[in-house]
């Protein structure tokens, strides 16, 4: 069954902090994998998107790093700012069914000052 | 125009009323999805139309019911609802059924009393 776990949950650090959230899926074949960033009660925005060929992606302070072998994700913030406060979701693309994202539960994160 | 927009932002219906969500992107795109998220849960695909024709239908009440007047427009016709359909209703949209980055819209919060 293709799922896509994140971990941790949630998380709480304060401002100018760095932090990594993760993500391990079992989609396969799968295309591509991208991280959305959630605001509550607001649409996902795209972060980064990678396909299977891709190591890494950078977008400002985010970066997503994928390993296709071991079918892991990891997205890194650094420098924390109050605005990162959200939810960050995994979503893997299967290679087949293409419309049928399969989405991580998300970790809500939240920046203290 | 990058965008995908939804209209409107809040909706509050009783059980007996009908009502529609709107959906609009101008980027051409040929894919526009709905999804149903509820608090702290990853968004659940409900619909999809691919060059305005009804491709997927995740077995979805009939009391929920789609159209896609043109390439460029997604309505949800909602009718005798339920509180627990209480949700935050997306659009997406991408630039066909194979291009898997789906621009998501900022949803409406439906409360059904």
């Amino acid at each position: 069954k293709n799922q896509v776990e994140q971990s941790p949950q949630s998380l709480i650090i304060l401002e100018g902090k760095n932090c990594t959230l993760q993500c391990n899926y079992t989609v396969s074949p799968f295309s591509n994998l991208r991280w959305y960033k959630q605001d509550t009660g607001r649409g996902p925005v795209s972060l980064t998107i990678m396909t299977f060929s891709e190591n890494t992606k950078s977008n400002g302070r985010y970066t997503a790093t994928l390993d296709a072998d071991t079918k892991q994700s990891s997205l890194h913030i650094t420098a924390s700012q109050l605005s990162d406060s959200a939810s960050y979701i995994c979503v893997v693309s299967p290679a087949q069914g293409a419309q049928k994202l399969v989405f991580g539960q998300g970790t809500r994160l939240t920046i203290n000052p | 125009d990058t965008e995908v927009t939804q209209t409107p932002k809040h909706l509050v219906m009783g059980m007996t009323n009908k009502k529609s969500l709107k959906c609009e992107q101008h980027m051409g795109h040929r894919a526009m999805y709905w999804y149903k998220q509820k608090a702290k849960k990853p968004p659940e695909l409900m619909f999809v139309y691919s060059y305005e024709k009804l491709s997927i239908n995740e077995s979805v009440p009939s009391r929920f019911s789609p159209e896609c007047p043109n390439s460029s427009l997604l309505n949800l016709h909602l009718h005798a609802l339920q509180p627990e359909d209480s949700a935050l209703y997306l659009c997406a949209s991408s630039q066909d059924w194979l291009v898997y980055e789906q621009f998501f819209g900022p949803g409406t919060r439906l409360t059904v009393l």
